[in-house]
């Protein structure tokens, strides 16, 4: 099956610094999402961006299909910015169907 | 953006009983709606893919006689886990694609613990 990598595995930032997130995928895929899931396991929809750039607030994603990545954004964090955020790919199962596979995310930490 | 809703939140049960957790689509109709199970500090990990008037399809490794998964109404999917024990304690949470792209949302989840 599909493979998904994100990098770095782990994140400490100061308020106010900068960060990007990076996504690596294995083959084609049908659709790429960013989630934010939050300390209550809530998994937030950040972006749904199978190829190209798309920006909401701080908060920014672009995804170059023809090579396999896609690429998340933070600016100016906020403590709330804390949490993991995970990359999901939607690709052919094989099985007749397509599904999500995630990667095992990114923790963010965001310090004062 | 739709709106999933899973109940309960959290739930605490005994060894050998039996859960239910609902997955409802609040805003439009799911034909098709997932349960994913994600361990402590761990990704999340599909275990089926629920269809409305027919069997789930359930992934490799995924009991399907301990884990039920009924798909009676375009708006409902409910994962009863039977005869629980404490290995299945973990957080479960479903998700469904929007109709009008493929955009997955989530519900809450449920945290269960079995005693």
């Amino acid at each position: 099956g599909i493979q998904v990598e994100q990098s770095p595995p782990d994140l400490i930032l100061q308020e106010g610094a900068n960060s990007t997130l990076r996504c690596n995928f294995s083959d084609s895929v049908n659709n790429l999402q960013w989630f934010h899931q939050n300390p209550w396991g809530q998994l937030i929809n950040l972006f749904y961006i199978p190829s190209g750039t798309k920006q909401n607030g701080r908060l920014s994603a672009t995804t170059v299909a023809t090579e396999r990545y896609s690429l998340l954004y933070i600016s100016s964090s906020q403590t709330t910015d804390s949490g993991v955020y995970f990359c999901a790919v939607e690709a052919y199962s094989g099985a007749g169907s397509y599904q999500l596979t995630f990667g095992k995310g990114t923790k963010l930490s965001v310090i004062p | 953006g739709a709106v999933v809703s899973q109940h309960p939140s959290w739930v605490i049960c005994k060894s050998g009983t039996s859960v239910k957790i609902e997955c409802r689509s609040l805003d439009f109709q799911a034909t098709t709606m997932f349960w994913y199970r994600q361990f402590p500090k761990q990704s999340l990990m599909l275990m089926a893919t629920s269809n409305e008037g027919s069997k789930a399809t359930y992934e490799q490794g995924v009991e399907k006689d301990k884990f039920l998964i009924n798909h009676a109404s375009l708006t409902l999917s409910t994962l009863t886990v039977t005869s629980a024990h404490p290995e299945d304690s973990s957080f479960y949470i479903c998700s469904a694609p929007d109709g009008t792209e493929t955009e997955a949302f989530f519900g809450q989840g449920t945290r269960l613990t079995v005693v």
